[in-house]
């Protein structure tokens, strides 16, 4: 029973282009979501982050943006570059992040130079 | 400032044999994580602790043992070790578990053969 589902196992994009990360939840509980960033034998690294309080927020490149209702989130990166080729793992909590973060099975992006 | 450690990178096991994946941070944070990622899969919670002495179980405990005498320390420990456990094993801290704290090991590759 998948709690937070990332339903593209990967996508490639060509360097200067949009970047859409895709995730969906079904725990309606979970009230703050996270991306992970994941390089090849490292461990992940805190990307970005939004509490459902919020329907977007921006950090650089990167932003999130969360819809309730449908309970979906998605994670833009403009312009993207070589240096985000990575595994993006979407995460979810509840309690305003206080409970163990529940993760999806992430989405490996390549980025074209 | 080395953050989270896991010792060792890499092992290989024969069934039925045991072995404790070590984790230490120096970071002075109370909550700390064990998880895994098998391949194609996302990260799934094994273990978790909110503090010394304290310690519950995640999503897939059975097979793991954990034990939390200091702060700095949460050693995972495998008991008759099975090709199921065959996967890669991140540990995790942050501070009061706040989701966007969580620093992550680079992770312990086991196989079980």
């Amino acid at each position: 029973d998948q709690q937070v589902k990332q339903n593209s196992p990967s996508l490639s994009v060509q360097e200067g282009r949009i970047s859409i990360l895709n995730c969906d939840y079904t725990n309606s509980m979970f009230d703050y979501f996270l991306w992970y960033k994941k390089y090849p034998a490292e461990g992940p690294t805190f990307l970005i982050s939004i509490s459902s309080i919020k329907d977007k927020n921006e950090d650089g490149r990167f932003t999130v943006f969360l819809n309730k209702s449908a309970k979906h989130l998605s994670l833009h990166i403009v312009p993207s570059q070589p240096g985000d080729s990575a595994v993006y793992f979407c995460a979810a909590s509840k309690d305003g992040g206080n409970t163990p973060l529940v993760f999806g099975k992430g989405t490996r992006l390549s980025v074209i130079a | 400032n080395a953050g989270v450690t896991q010792t060792p990178k890499f092992r290989i096991l024969k069934i039925g044999q045991s072995m404790t994946l070590q984790c230490t941070q120096d970071m002075n944070h109370n909550y700390m994580y064990w998880y895994r990622q098998d391949p194609g899969m996302g990260l799934k919670l094994i273990y978790y602790s909110v503090g010394a002495g304290i310690t519950d179980k995640g999503e897939v405990p059975n097979g793991y043992n954990v034990s939390r005498s200091t702060t700095e320390d949460f050693p995972l420990r495998l008991e008759l070790a099975a090709p199921s456990q065959t996967s890669v094993y991140f540990c995790a801290s942050s501070y009061e578990g706040r989701a966007y704290g969580y620093t992550f090991g680079s992770g312990t590759r086991l196989t079980v053969v």
